[in-house]
């Protein structure tokens, strides 16, 4: 069975403090894929990042970067020098058979970004 | 560039009330299409995807239906709606020819509230 599990239903940072977003996945498949997406107030979600099981090296992107560890079945997500317009719900996804309709997603954290 | 428009974004029905949801993408042919909803405090939950006109495929028992009338409308219904039917509902499409390390982009939501 696919889960996805994001233990931390709210963080607050104050504004430049460094925050990470935690995610742990469960799947059978062999080669999966996981993801994250941003969802601002505005309601919409936003695709942040794509990450498929045989490629473990870390991404960094801007102040976003990414941390993959198969041995944990972790998905970690962290922003640096965090800014107010971080400030929104974050969901880990896995997706492991037919593509983008077994998007499992998890419940989200909501970061709260204090100026 | 890919656009999909969602409508409307905030709705207030009565128990009991139908239901129409309307979704289109611009700029794909042949999207693959989907409805999530999510409830609060709780992560996206896939109710419908379609891979092609008047081709639905359920993910869930539940009061709602899905059409596809063109290829690129996606519209959610019910007969009757629940309280239990309240929440925010996206829509969201994908290339059509995607694996599992396709990405799903997803519009700016419905926000349900069943009175």
């Amino acid at each position: 069975a696919q889960k996805v599990t994001q233990a931390q239903t709210e963080i607050s940072v104050v504004e430049k403090e460094d925050v990470t977003l935690d995610c742990v996945y469960e799947t059978r498949d062999t080669t999966y894929y996981l993801f994250w997406y941003k969802q601002p107030p505005s309601g919409e979600l936003v695709f942040l990042i794509r990450r498929n099981s045989f490629d473990e090296q870390n991404e960094i992107s801007g102040r976003y970067s990414w941390n993959f560890q198969k041995s944990t079945s972790s998905f970690n997500f962290t922003i640096t020098a965090s800014q107010v317009v971080d400030s929104a719900v974050y969901f880990c996804a896995l997706s492991g058979r037919t593509g983008a309709n077994n998007l499992f997603f998890g419940t989200g954290t909501r970061l709260t970004v204090i100026p | 560039s890919q656009t999909i428009h969602q409508w409307p974004a905030t709705l207030v029905q009565p128990v009991g009330s139908p239901l129409s949801l309307e979704c289109t993408v611009e700029g794909t042919s042949n999207p693959n299409l989907y409805w999530y909803r999510q409830a609060a405090g709780r992560g996206l939950q896939l109710l419908f995807y379609s891979v092609g006109i008047g081709q639905i495929s359920s993910e869930v028992p539940q009061n709602l239906s899905a059409s596809r009338p063109q290829d690129r409308q996606f519209i959610l219904s019910s007969k009757k709606l629940l309280l239990s039917d309240s929440g925010f509902y996206l829509c969201a499409w994908s290339v059509h020819w995607g694996g599992p390390n396709t990405e799903a982009f997803f519009g700016q939501g419905t926000r349900l509230t069943v009175v």
